[in-house]
């Protein structure tokens, strides 16, 4: 088992363009999150789907998108990327809202 | 409003050494507390699970307490190895929401 993948593992992009983030999952589990993680900060969730076909904000959602596509994937778009939103953005899983989140290796974003 | 704090910010210890990472949270209702190992430049793991009838629990050279009177919690590890070296994570999770709440975690360091 992969266990949870995301692609790409680092992108430069420049402010104003957009891009998605890949995520997805081998192990059946019905949540999935997305996360981003800045020096200082710890993780923050941007957004969450608690099960294929929902998807919720969380914590910090502004300038974000989210798509589930089925229960495998859940995808983080950036429709128009700011400096601000350089950071280090994890993909997460786990079978219901309370178990164990398993996450992926992360991509690293920079905004120029 | 949801808050878990942790202590010490970092820690540096020789080889060989124990160590004991703190957890205060304000998190309610309770449903359990996490303890994830961050290597850099990967994603969390998770160490432990505590639920509210739990006191104690070991993974290894890895042993968390709980007290849910104080809302504490402690990460204790025994003989630390240079591998030891990450960032601890404390998560906790509030019943009924699906938005688990981050500590900013620790830094460890253990030099040879």
């Amino acid at each position: 088992n992969a266990g949870v993948t995301q692609t790409p593992k680092f992108q430069v992009l420049k402010t104003g363009q957009s891009m998605t983030l890949q995520c997805a999952q081998d192990m059946n589990h019905n949540s999935m999150y997305w996360y981003r993680q800045d020096p200082g900060m710890g993780l923050r969730l941007i957004y969450y789907s608690a099960s294929e076909g929902t998807t919720d904000k969380g914590e910090v959602p502004n300038g974000y998108n989210v798509s589930r596509l089925n229960k495998r994937e859940f995808s983080l778009r950036l429709e128009s990327a700011a400096p601000s939103q350089t950071s280090v953005y994890f993909c997460a899983s786990s079978e219901t809202g309370l178990e164990t989140q398993y996450f992926g290796p992360g991509t690293r974003l920079l905004v120029l | 409003k949801n808050q878990v704090e942790q202590s010490p910010q970092s820690l540096i210890i020789l080889e060989g050494k124990n160590c004991t990472l703190q957890c205060n949270y304000t998190v309610s209702p309770f449903s359990n507390l996490r303890w994830y190992k961050q290597d850099t430049g990967r994603g969390p793991v998770s160490l432990t699970i505590m639920t509210f009838s739990e006191n104690t629990k070991s993974n290894g050279r890895y042993t968390a307490t709980l007290d849910a009177d104080t809302k504490q919690s402690s990460l204790h590890i025994t003989a630390s190895q240079l591998s030891d070296s990450a960032s601890y994570i404390c998560v906790v999770n509030s019943g009924g929401s699906y938005i688990p709440t981050f500590g900013r975690g620790t830094s460890l360091i253990v030099h040879p």
